[in-house]
């Protein structure tokens, strides 16, 4: 099974700020079967990235992700207030076991 | 606009049945790979499995033994079944849309809670 590690676990961070948040699979994944969520207390998870850098509808342009391999990165150019939450990375194993997993979250707070 | 919507109860006796409906809404069930998810408080997300509007299914081996995902495609439903729960199936449970191995839509969530 593929394991998904979010570095870090929490972000301290003003608004206005860029940022960058790493998934690290624990081997070579596909980019096309890695997508980023947003999920804010409360909510069910907002899709933001497929394909490993193809934003969903909707996603402002501000948010990006990029790499490939076992490196993955999501950035937010300049954090607006509404973006503080816990951000999920997850993959799809297109080899046995077939199945999702997703990282362990990286919170962004308000410093 | 498309939206799913769980319900089923939200408390669950240990040992038994834990069973969960998500109704999909202004669009076609058929097409698609349908799927469930759950999140204990506080914890992280973890897929349970999908359904085809065909009625095939894929579950999480973690699970595999004890789940049974259906689909009725006449009542825009699919279900989930999660038998012989204890306290550690206390979560909030997703129902969502697959697109392309991603999950583009998902309902609200429903909080089970399994304690006698």
């Amino acid at each position: 099974e593929i394991v998904l590690t979010q570095s870090p676990g929490t972000l301290s961070l003003s608004p206005g700020e860029r940022v960058t948040l790493s998934c690290r699979a624990s081997q070579i994944i596909s980019s096309a079967y890695l997508a980023w969520y947003q999920q804010k207390p409360g909510q069910s998870p907002r899709l933001l990235v497929y394909g490993a850098s193809s934003r969903a509808t909707g996603i402002p342009d501000r948010f990006s992700g990029s790499g490939s391999g076992t490196d993955f990165t999501l950035t937010i150019s300049r954090l607006e207030p509404e973006d503080f939450a816990v951000y999920y990375c997850q993959q799809y194993g297109d080899s046995p076991p077939f199945i999702y997993t997703f990282g362990q979250g990286t919170k962004l707070e308000i410093k | 606009q498309l939206q799913l919507q769980e319900s089923g109860p939200g408390l669950v006796r240990p040992s038994e049945t834990l069973s969960l409906t998500c109704t999909v809404s202004g669009g076609s069930i058929s097409t698609y790979y349908w799927n469930w998810f759950r999140q204990p408080p506080g914890k992280g997300l973890e897929w349970i499995g999908d359904v085809y509007y065909s009625g095939s299914t894929n579950y999480n081996p973690s699970l595999k033994s004890r789940v049974s995902i259906s689909v009725d495609t006449s009542k825009s439903q699919f279900s989930l079944k999660l038998n012989s729960v204890t306290a550690a199936d206390t979560a909030v449970y997703y129902c969502a849309r697959e697109l392309g191995r991603y999950f583009d839509l998902w309902g609200r969530g429903t909080l089970v809670t399994v304690s006698s």
